[in-house]
């Protein structure tokens, strides 16, 4: 089955300093979806990725996708406590478009 | 920005009640999703749902689950008897078929909180 790879499972960072979240997929993806989830509330859409090799930034997050579509990264710069939470990758595998996987979150704790 | 939206956001019911959870997609999205979360774990796929039939399930969805698209707006998921176990976040989410790469996306609700006593 598919599953998507999230590293690390937990980050504290001090305020200020920038940090990466990676996610990982065994098989090719048609779309990269990343959220950012306060513990036991909803889903917030962060940023999609659909082509190889794209790169989105919303303020202080960057994403990133992979030339295979298949690894993505979130890089944020200078974190702020304000970043805390959890931070899930989502995708949908090119040969089913019935199912949407979200890897299991890493938690960040960013410390003032 | 077009919306998916749930209600309630948050439901407690007795053990062996039945509840209805509800959803509206977004308008002209064809493909509708409900996902479980239990708290602290992971977003956990549930049932898709196009042309007014189950497309696909996962295990979790078993005869207690049905989804139903009653009024060509609405879409909701009843759990029959709920258990214990089914206290989680449940999200809904709708999709605009394939093919159309620009307006292509995913949107989620914000969630329903059920509590099962």
């Amino acid at each position: 089955s598919q599953e998507l790879e999230q590293s690390p499972q937990s980050l504290i960072v001090q305020e200020g300093k920038n940090l990466t979240i990676n996610c990982t997929s065994s098989k090719t993806l048609y779309g990269l979806y990343w959220y950012k989830q306060k513990y036991g509330e909803g889903l917030i859409f962060l940023m999609m990725l659909q082509k190889g090799g794209e790169e989105k930034s919303h303020e202080k997050i960057t994403a990133k996708l992979d030339e295979k579509k298949q690894q993505s990264s979130l890089h944020i710069t200078a974190s702020q406590p304000s970043h805390a939470g959890i931070y899930l990758c989502g995708a949908d595998p090119v040969y089913n478009f019935n199912k949407f996987y979200f890897g299991s979150g890493t938690k960040l704790n960013v410390k003032p | 920005e077009p919306e998916v939206t749930q209600t309630p956001s948050h439901q407690v019911t007795q053990m062996g009640q039945e509840v209805i959870l509800r959803c509206v997609p977004i308008s002209n999205h064809l493909y509708f999703y409900w996902y479980r979360q239990i708290l602290g774990q992971k977003v956990e796929f549930l049932v898709s749902f196009y042309n007014n039939e189950i497309s696909e399930k996962s295990e979790i969805f078993d005869d207690q689950f049905s989804v139903e698209r009653p009024d060509g707006s609405n879409f909701t998921l009843k759990i029959r008897s709920t258990k214990l176990e089914d206290s989680a976040m449940y999200f809904c989410a709708s999709s605009e078929a394939r093919g159309k790469a620009l307006n292509y996306g995913y949107t989620f609700g914000s969630g329903t909180r059920l509590t099962v006593v």
